[in-house]
């Protein structure tokens, strides 16, 4: 069966260190996206991709990269960790083909990052 | 810019009670509106979504929801609440561009 996998699930990491939060979709879905999830904010965009080699920032792309070198993978990267990036991140794709399609999410599992 | 509004940030229902989550949006266009729930520990899953025609639409679990252009909602239902339906409930507003925008969420509580 086709899934969206993350990883780790859990990550505890120091303040200034770079971490990389792993997805891999095996849907073959041409959008990739990265969500974080906060108490009272619910899910906010931190970038997405259309396709290899596209990327795009979202509402709180601060402090995040991302890069698309092939169609499953879209790797989340924080350059330097703050406190403020302590979350529950989540990674989705859609499929690209049509607007009903492509606006249809499927999520992974999440991964938590605690930042200290 | 699309929004969601979700106005009620925790409900506690009894088991076999009916359950009604409030959604209101803001955006320009004809909108495209999903409900997703997250059990604990758990990603998203797809319940239900809207995008034209019939305004009640039927989703998993028994859920519906209604799309009222004039209230800009779409509200969440079911008649009547099992235990495995205590989760939170994001309702979220899509757009020609793919992007997602998503609500706070509501907790819902199942007390027997």
């Amino acid at each position: 069966d086709a899934e969206i996998t993350q990883s780790p699930r859990h990550k505890i990491t120091e303040t200034g260190r770079q971490v990389t939060l792993a997805c891999h979709q095996t849907w073959n879905h041409n959008n990739m996206f990265w969500y974080r999830q906060d108490l009272g904010h619910g899910l906010r965009l931190i970038h997405y991709s259309y396709g290899v080699q596209d990327t795009n920032k979202g509402e709180v792309s601060d402090g995040y990269s991302v890069s698309r070198s092939n169609t499953e993978d879209l790797p989340l990267t924080l350059e330097s960790a703050a406190s403020s990036q302590t979350s529950v991140y989540f990674c989705a794709s859609s499929d690209g083909a049509g607007v009903s399609g492509a606006n249809v999410l499927t999520f992974g599992a999440g991964s938590r990052l605690t930042v200290l | 810019a699309q929004s969601v509004t979700q106005p009620d940030i925790h409900i506690t229902v009894s088991e076999g009670a009916s359950l009604e989550l409030r959604c209101n949006y803001s955006y320009g266009a004809t909108p495209y509106l999903f409900w997703y729930v997250q059990s604990p520990g758990q990603g998203l899953q797809l319940l239900l979504k809207y995008f034209s025609g019939d305004t009640l639409v039927q989703g998993i679990k028994g859920f519906e929801a209604e799309f009222k252009r004039s209230q800009s909602s779409f509200n969440l239902r079911k008649p009547s609440v099992h235990w495995s339906d205590a989760a939170e409930y994001f309702c979220a507003v899509g757009s020609n561009d793919y992007k997602l925008s998503f609500g706070a969420g509501t907790t819902v509580t199942v007390r027997a």
